[in-house]
């Protein structure tokens, strides 16, 4: 039972636009938040996280949205750039969400493409 | 300063065999992680160390796995008896503390012929 999940496997978008990458989650005990880009070959690199506490986290051109009583997040990138093409991967972690102390559970991750 | 590091970067290995995966957190790091990324899949929490104990292992898939960082600082993931299911990216995440931004290394890429 996936508890983060990525439901667009993939995401084309154009220069400049606006990308939108859409993250659910079901455990109601995750409280905090992140977001992954990973390009191939390489780890996956932190972007920007945000605590329960809050419902916005913006850092120049990523914004991440909690929406807490819809269990939802989402990233938005603006403008969009080619070296945002990458596949981006959602997780969460909570002190007593179960599946490991602090260790992060993660979604299937979406491609977002970066159209020139 | 450096980041996490990883070694070897690819292991090709038979059915049976037995593997050893190496990680190298960032310096002055407490907390170090182990994760597993299959084709098509996120990564998957294995363990997690806080110093020098295992403060939970709760997502090691069987008793042929096993991971020790006896000083605090670099980690083997040691992989017994391996089967072709046991091949996939194996990465490696240390923190500052419980709670904190993980950072990860690049991942072994294990094939298990």
């Amino acid at each position: 039972d996936q508890q983060v999940k990525q439901n667009s496997p993939s995401l084309s978008v154009q220069e400049g636009r606006i990308s939108i990458l859409n993250c659910d989650y079901t455990n109601s005990m995750f409280d905090y938040f992140l977001w992954y880009k990973k390009y191939p070959a390489e780890g996956p690199t932190f972007l920007i996280s945000i605590s329960s506490i809050k419902d916005k986290n913006e850092d120049g051109r990523f914004t991440v949205f909690l929406n807490k009583s819809a269990k939802h997040l989402s990233l938005h990138i603006v403008p969009s750039q080619p070296g945002d093409s990458a596949v981006y991967f959602c997780a969460a972690s909570g002190l007593h969400s179960g599946g490991g102390a602090d260790g992060l559970t993660f979604g299937k991750g979406t491609h977002l493409i970066i159209q020139p | 300063g450096a980041g996490v590091s990883q070694t070897p970067s690819n292991k090709v290995t038979e059915k049976g065999k037995y593997v050893e995966l190496r990680c190298d957190p960032i310096s002055g790091h407490t907390a170090l992680y182990w994760y597993r990324q299959s084709l098509g899949q996120g990564p998957e929490f294995l363990i997690y160390f806080q110093g020098t104990g295992a403060a939970d292992d709760s997502g090691l898939p069987n008793d042929r796995f096993f991971a020790v960082r006896p000083e605090g600082s670099v980690s083997t993931l040691k992989i017994q008896r391996t089967e072709r299911g046991d091949s996939a990216v194996y990465l490696c995440a240390s923190s500052g503390g419980a709670q904190e931004t993980q950072y990860f290394g690049p991942g072994t890429r294990l094939l298990v012929l």
